[in-house]
């Protein structure tokens, strides 16, 4: 386990239809946390999970957005009922709490691209 | 005003100079400071921490000031491979709500 990997790397999709990406974090990693960037802004916090406790999340998120982390290691992500503006980068992180100077980890992301 | 506002540049520089960016935040009770760097069409990726004393690793070096709410990042002798975008993340600590907000970024060019 070298990282946070996610799944999948791309994702065209048409309109209406549902999606769902998936992220492993860093094993000893309690905290898991996804962003969403569009071309030109930084990361935009989407939601966050302390071990498979959501603990917050974004007001900006629709009710087609939801996020699980069943057993407090993966988790998933999954958009319903797709719409142009979904399109952008998903990004996965993940930290040790408790260790807050080391910073995240992030993963090298979903392209959602929806046509 | 904005959580975390940067310069967004572009900063356009030949190889060799030496380049600085600042970054605000409005929230006093954040305690850890990042720089992130991040290619492009890649992920955010950790550079550096940034100590309240200010602190360097190679060409690089972070200050921070309190009272002002900034942070900086200063980079000697840039390279070619120093063009990206650079992002400042302060953080409210492992007791806080501990989502991190990232400003959108100081692109960075290095030019031959």
């Amino acid at each position: 386990d070298t990282g946070v990997s996610q799944d999948p790397r791309h994702k065209i999709t048409k309109r209406g239809q549902n999606v769902t990406f998936r992220c492993d974090p860093i094993s000893e990693h309690n905290r898991l946390y996804w962003y969403r960037q569009t071309l030109g802004q930084g990361p935009e916090f989407l939601t966050y999970f302390q071990n498979e406790a959501q603990l917050e999340k974004s007001r900006l998120l629709s009710d087609r957005f939801s996020a699980e982390r069943p057993k407090g290691s993966f988790s998933t992500l999954e958009i319903q009922r797709t719409e142009q503006g979904d399109s952008a980068m998903y990004l996965c992180a993940s930290s040790l709490w408790r260790a807050s100077n080391y910073g995240y980890t992030f993963g090298s992301g979903t392209r959602l691209t929806v046509v | 005003r904005k959580e975390v506002e940067q310069d967004p540049g572009p900063f356009n520089v030949p190889e060799g100079a030496t380049v600085a960016f600042n970054c605000t935040y409005s929230n006093s009770a954040s305690q850890s400071f990042f720089w992130y760097r991040q290619d492009c069409r890649k992920e955010p990726k950790l550079l550096m921490s940034v100590y309240s004393s200010g602190n360097e690793d190679g060409r690089f070096t972070a200050q921070l000031n309190r009272a002002s709410q900034y942070i900086s990042l200063l980079i000697r002798d840039s390279k070619l491979s120093d063009s990206a975008t650079y992002l400042c993340v302060p953080h409210g600590g492992y007791s806080s709500a501990s989502k991190i907000i990232f400003g959108s970024g100081t692109r960075l060019s290095i030019r031959p």
